[in-house]
């Protein structure tokens, strides 16, 4: 597709489901990011793909945040045992390569009941 | 205090005015983000820059890396600009992750 694109664009869980959230890059970006932003703040960075690498992951809250990126382009982002405090949008961006331009998906919010 | 702040954390204006948005960083960085949502989380990326001043339409982003500031302008503003704006930066450490500011939430009136 032409952006990145990011499914489900709403997601309402029972505390305690477990979510997985989809990110499509831009066909070839190298680098993948999750990022999680809570209302009326700034993305906080959860973790960076550079193609399948998992290279960074050092912003996941907790051992119940997941991610994969298994062939280098969709990567999901997996929550176990949904918690009212994991309410967020999480965006995803990619890149072409390191140091270049950052593009963003629409995100994901997530509302957990 | 955050790696990366911003100023005013909220902006009304009336259209036809020229509006700046200011950075603050602390951290060491390799370029610096402007960042556009909308309401309903969609992020356009505006700049990406590292150095000097870059010109795109009615918006001007400019970096001081010795001050370690940067300032997006607005000219000619219209409702449309309407919007929450966020710098970002991008750590030089080669971990490539983006710490961003917590916004300037800019309305322009008609």
């Amino acid at each position: 597709g032409a952006g990145v694109s990011q499914s489900p664009r709403y997601k309402v869980a029972k505390r305690g489901q477990d979510v997985a959230l989809r990110c499509d890059p831009i066909s070839g970006h190298v680098s993948l990011f999750w990022y999680q932003q809570a209302l009326g703040q700034g993305p906080e960075f959860l973790t960076y793909f550079q193609n399948e690498a998992q290279l960074d992951k050092s912003g996941l809250p907790s051992d119940r945040f997941f991610a994969e990126r298994p062939e280098g382009s969709v990567s999901t982002l997996k929550i176990q045992r949904t918690q009212q405090e994991d309410s967020a949008v999480y965006l995803c961006a990619s890149s072409l390569a390191p140091r270049t331009e950052a593009f963003f998906g629409q995100g994901t919010r997530l509302t957990v009941v | 205090k955050n790696e990366v702040e911003q100023s005013p954390q909220n902006l009304t204006a009336q259209e036809g005015e020229f509006i700046t948005i200011n950075c603050s960083y602390s951290v060491g960085i390799s370029a610096l983000h402007w960042l556009q949502q909308h309401p309903g989380g969609g992020i356009v990326s505006l700049f990406m820059l590292s150095s000097g001043k870059k010109k795109h339409g009615r918006l001007i982003a400019t970096i001081n890396i010795q001050e370690k500031h940067s300032s997006l302008h607005i000219t000619a503003s219209h409702p449309r600009d309407s919007a929450v704006y966020i710098c970002a930066a991008k750590s030089n450490f080669g971990n490539e992750k983006l710490t961003f500011g917590t916004g300037t939430r800019l309305t322009i009136i008609p």
